[in-house]
């Protein structure tokens, strides 16, 4: 079945660098969202990609989808305490529009120090 | 209702009893997902429903798990003979759009499995 991972696990960061991860399919997708979770939350939406090579901005967020549909990555710049949780992509296949299964990835864990 | 709502928010039972999880979804949300999300783990796709329609349960673990949607609103989980494999944290999530919109998730239900 369709995987969805990403790297890397775990990225500890000062507080002023900056950050990324990449998120990869197994299968090309139809749309990629990201979401994030803060410790003992839920996920929460973000931001969501369609198109081919797609670059979305959300102020210091960037968001990007490979021009092959496969995969994704979110890069933060200069990186604050508030931007500590875990970073997932979850990717849909199938037909556009029709409803399907959402994919999650492995995440990834962010760590912030001042 | 305002938001996604689950419970019990934590559940403790004995190996071989049975677990109702429920969830009240959005109300003008067509599209309910069920998830198993481990510590330090992404959620894990179990099934989702449109409607009343389930047509997608191929992450259900086992023939031990069910759920249900009747009328297209409210939902439930419900894990049968459970086993200590089966502590999770369980997220449900409803989407507006079928296919496309972001997922809003519940707090979340917490079973553990003694």
């Amino acid at each position: 079945g369709q995987q969805v991972m990403q790297i890397p696990q775990y990225q500890h960061v000062q507080e002023g660098e900056d950050f990324t991860t990449y998120c990869n399919s197994s299968t090309t997708l139809s749309n990629i969202q990201w979401y994030k979770q803060r410790p003992g939350g839920h996920p929460v939406f973000l931001i969501q990609l369609v198109k081919s090579g797609e670059v979305k901005k959300q102020k210091r967020l960037t968001f990007q989808f490979g021009e092959a549909k496969k995969n994704s990555s979110l890069h933060i710049t200069a990186t604050q305490t508030t931007d500590v949780g875990t970073y997932f992509c979850a990717g849909r296949s199938g037909t556009a529009g029709t409803a399907s299964k959402l994919t999650f990835g492995t995440g990834t864990r962010l760590q912030v120090t001042l | 209702g305002a938001g996604v709502s689950q419970s019990p928010r934590y559940k403790v039972t004995k190996r071989g009893q049975d677990v109702t999880l429920r969830c009240d979804p959005i109300s003008s949300h067509a599209t309910l997902y069920w998830y198993q999300q481990a510590l330090g783990q992404g959620p894990e796709f179990l099934t989702y429903f449109n409607y009343e329609a389930q047509p997608d349960k191929s992450g259900l673990p086992s023939d031990r798990f069910s759920a249900e949607r009747p009328e297209g609103s409210i939902s439930t989980l419900t894990i049968q003979r459970t086993e200590q494999r089966d502590s999770a944290m369980y997220r449900c999530a409803s989407s507006l759009d079928r296919g496309l919109g972001e997922l809003f998730f519940g707090e979340g239900s917490r079973l553990t499995v003694l």
